[in-house]
């Protein structure tokens, strides 16, 4: 399968913007998504963005596309203690044609916040 | 409403066993699927379905049944366990497969 790229770990202060990096390596992939996964918990969508988009915002959540260099980031702005979590990027699989069929996941971040 | 629901949350079983985990969405969802987390790493797709009736093969199949009479129910049948097999399963559906998929809470499965 195609490969999803994250760094392991982000250390941030509190009140700081994160950014959250993901390199992609299926230049067919329509959609891209930010989950985050808290401890002993299943996946929480976050945002999403369609390749013909170059940047979403909600709330405090910022997303860059990059489709030449298939870069994709995720910021948070004023980052909280409750935002401690790990975050996967994930790109759409699609063996029917048209939608995500499936996702194929990253290893996911994990975002550690300090006082 | 209750979103997706995962039965069992955890669960141990001795290799060569056989069992069933089970997925219930009540939105009304088309599509649904399964994966696995290992430690470590991120998700893996095992199967998939675009509605009732519909199933088909993701990254990792092997080991793995899957069938989809109803809408609501999309049930992941081990058929003889092994240790490769622990790990923590996910099941996930979808109204229309643009807009991201919701995720049940797991279910940990440990092979012994």
């Amino acid at each position: 399968g195609e490969d999803v790229e994250q760094s392991l770990f982000l250390s941030v202060r509190e009140g700081d913007s994160s950014v959250i990096n993901c390199t992609y390596t299926d230049s067919s992939s329509t959609y891209l998504y930010w989950y985050k996964q808290e401890p002993g918990a299943g996946l929480q969508l976050l945002t999403y963005i369609f390749s013909n988009m170059d940047m979403k915002q909600d709330q405090r959540l910022t997303v860059l596309l990059n489709k030449k260099d298939k870069h994709l980031s995720l910021r948070i702005a004023d980052t909280q203690t409750g935002d401690s979590a790990i975050y996967f990027c994930a790109e759409s699989i699609q063996y029917s044609g048209g939608g995500a069929d499936g996702l194929t996941f990253g290893k996911g971040t994990h975002l550690i916040i300090q006082p | 409403n209750a979103g997706v629901t995962q039965t069992p949350k955890f669960q141990v079983l001795k290799t060569g066993q056989s069992m069933t985990l089970q997925c219930a969405q009540d939105m009304n969802h088309e599509y649904m699927s399964w994966y696995r987390q290992d430690p470590g790493m991120g998700l893996r797709l095992i199967h998939y379905s675009v509605g009732a009736g519909i199933t088909d093969q993701g990254e990792v199949p092997n080991g793995y049944n899957v069938s989809r009479s109803t809408t609501e129910d999309f049930p992941l049948r081990l058929l003889s366990a092994a240790p490769s097999q622990t790990s923590v399963y996910f099941c996930a559906s979808s109204d229309t497969r643009y807009y991201g998929y919701t995720f049940g809470s797991g279910t940990r499965l440990t092979v012994v």
